[in-house]
């Protein structure tokens, strides 16, 4: 069975940072391109791609949405089945439950999100 | 970075009768590859979204086939044959041709 972890998120102040982890478990963690979705509360229900990393295979290499580029880093251990978003220079807009998925043309699993409040 | 624009917001529906949600991309979403990666996904409330078809019209394993999914080029529709009780929630169209965008929702709600 497929399974995804969330961990790390809760409250930090503007200009903070944060790093949350994603354990995966039921599949071949190191062939799979792993992305971020946010949900942010004060969006209404509007799911916002944040970034992904290609499998080692495919390069590993990174991509991120405008919004984010330059502040949030996507990375991975693939002895640890672990994917990582570090946040730097939060905002408050960055509040949101932050989902790892895992990828198969789009993200096919999910896992259950993590709250991540930015607020003074 | 592609648009997709999902109509109707909301859609209140009487149990037992169908429902259609349409998805428009602002460009074309078949890939170079010869494939079009647009994916329909349900959000329960309390949940996490759940892929319910991947490149428009294939059904993920376990998903009840009153769900389908048509289009191509940049229009696309999800149905539900015959709406269920716990089909109640927001469904949202995706693409993964260009980057990954979602469309923002369109609620399904029981009349």
């Amino acid at each position: 069975e497929v399974q995804l972890v969330e961990s790390g998120g809760g409250l930090v102040k503007p200009g903070g940072s944060l790093r949350l982890s994603c354990t995966a478990s039921g599949f071949s963690f190191s062939n799979a391109w792993m992305s971020w979705v946010r949900q942010a509360p004060e969006k209404g229900l509007e799911l916002e791609w944040v970034g992904r990393v290609k499998s080692k295979a495919h390069g590993g290499t990174t991509e991120y949405a405008a919004p984010v580029k330059g502040r949030f880093t996507i990375s991975r251990d693939d002895s640890k089945n672990t994917l990582y978003l570090e946040m730097n220079s939060l905002k408050t807009e960055d509040t949101a439950v932050y989902y790892c998925t895992r990828e198969y043309w789009g993200p096919d699993y999910w896992g259950q999100g993590i709250l991540v409040t930015v607020s003074s | 970075d592609v648009v997709m624009t999902q109509t109707p917001l909301s859609l209140p529906v009487t149990l037992g009768q169908p429902a259609s949600i349409s998805c428009r991309s602002s460009q074309s979403l078949v890939h170079s590859d010869g494939n079009t990666y647009l994916n329909w996904y349900q959000q329960r409330p309390g949940q996490s979204p759940r892929r319910l078809i991947y490149k428009v019209s294939n059904r993920e394993s376990g998903v009840p086939d009153r769900f389908s999914g048509s289009g191509s080029g940049t229009d696309f529709t999800l149905r539900i044959s015959r709406v269920e009780a716990e089909d109640v929630g927001v469904y949202y169209c995706m693409q993964a041709t260009l980057r990954l965008t979602f469309g923002g929702g369109t609620t399904v709600e029981i009349k």
